[in-house]
């Protein structure tokens, strides 16, 4: 496994709260990305990166942004959470173009 | 966008006994990917598989690129094995891929 590490595990927020997702990543991969998991839509793709300051967006990216400024670290950011991001948000880095997986957070927006 | 669709959508099975499911992509992607998403919600790479046949175990997966579908063999389920399937295929973004996935498989294998 991929040492892959999401933190929160678990947050509870209020709408118009800003909301920061941290993904950490111990094994150097270059790619890292930024899903979110919803009943009956499988995982779709918010943000990815393909290097420390290289981000681009996804096909479901509205009112979420990135960072990454080191190899290891990639920051999901809900700018003003609203009840449509009440989710469950997965981390994942790509090596040799396989995906590996962090554990999720289970976000809810109140 | 290219649609991902995996059926059937959701299986019940005794354990021991086999099962296939199916991804079909609508138009052409790369690095097409099996993962098995456990009951605690641990999302695991069960084959990476652009074309042609893999096996690991009680599990085989097989890609023809050339129509768009891949199929995955579950044999001799397990308990175990219950969970979520998904399949996940990749078009060329900014700098590296971007991945689709399915809305996959859910399977409960009953002892």
């Amino acid at each position: 496994d991929a040492g892959i590490t999401q933190s929160p595990r678990h947050k509870v927020t209020e709408t118009g709260t800003p909301v920061t997702l941290r993904c950490h990543q111990t094994e150097n991969h270059r790619y890292m990305y930024w899903y979110r998991q919803d009943p009956g839509h499988g995982l779709r793709l918010i943000h990815y990166s393909y290097g420390v300051k290289d981000t681009d967006k996804g096909e479901v990216s509205d009112g979420y942004s990135v960072s990454r400024s080191k190899t290891e670290d990639f920051l999901l950011t809900l700018e003003s959470a609203t009840s449509s991001q009440t989710s469950v948000y997965f981390c994942a880095t790509s090596s040799q173009n396989i995906q590996y997986f962090g554990a999720g957070t289970r976000l809810s927006v109140l | 966008g290219i649609q991902v669709e995996q059926s059937p959508p959701d299986l019940i099975l005794q354990e021991g006994a086999n099962s296939t499911l199916r991804c079909n992509f609508s138009d052409s992607v790369n690095n097409l990917q099996w993962f098995h998403q456990n009951p605690w919600g641990q999302l695991i790479n069960l084959f990476y598989i652009p074309s042609g046949t893999k096996q690991n175990g009680r599990l085989s997966a097989t890609t023809v690129a050339t129509e768009r579908y891949s199929l995955l063999y579950i044999s001799s389920s397990q308990t175990t094995d219950s969970g979520v399937y998904f399949c996940a295929g990749a078009r060329r973004g900014s700098g590296t891929y971007k991945y689709i996935f399915g809305t996959g498989t859910r399977l409960k294998v009953l002892a």
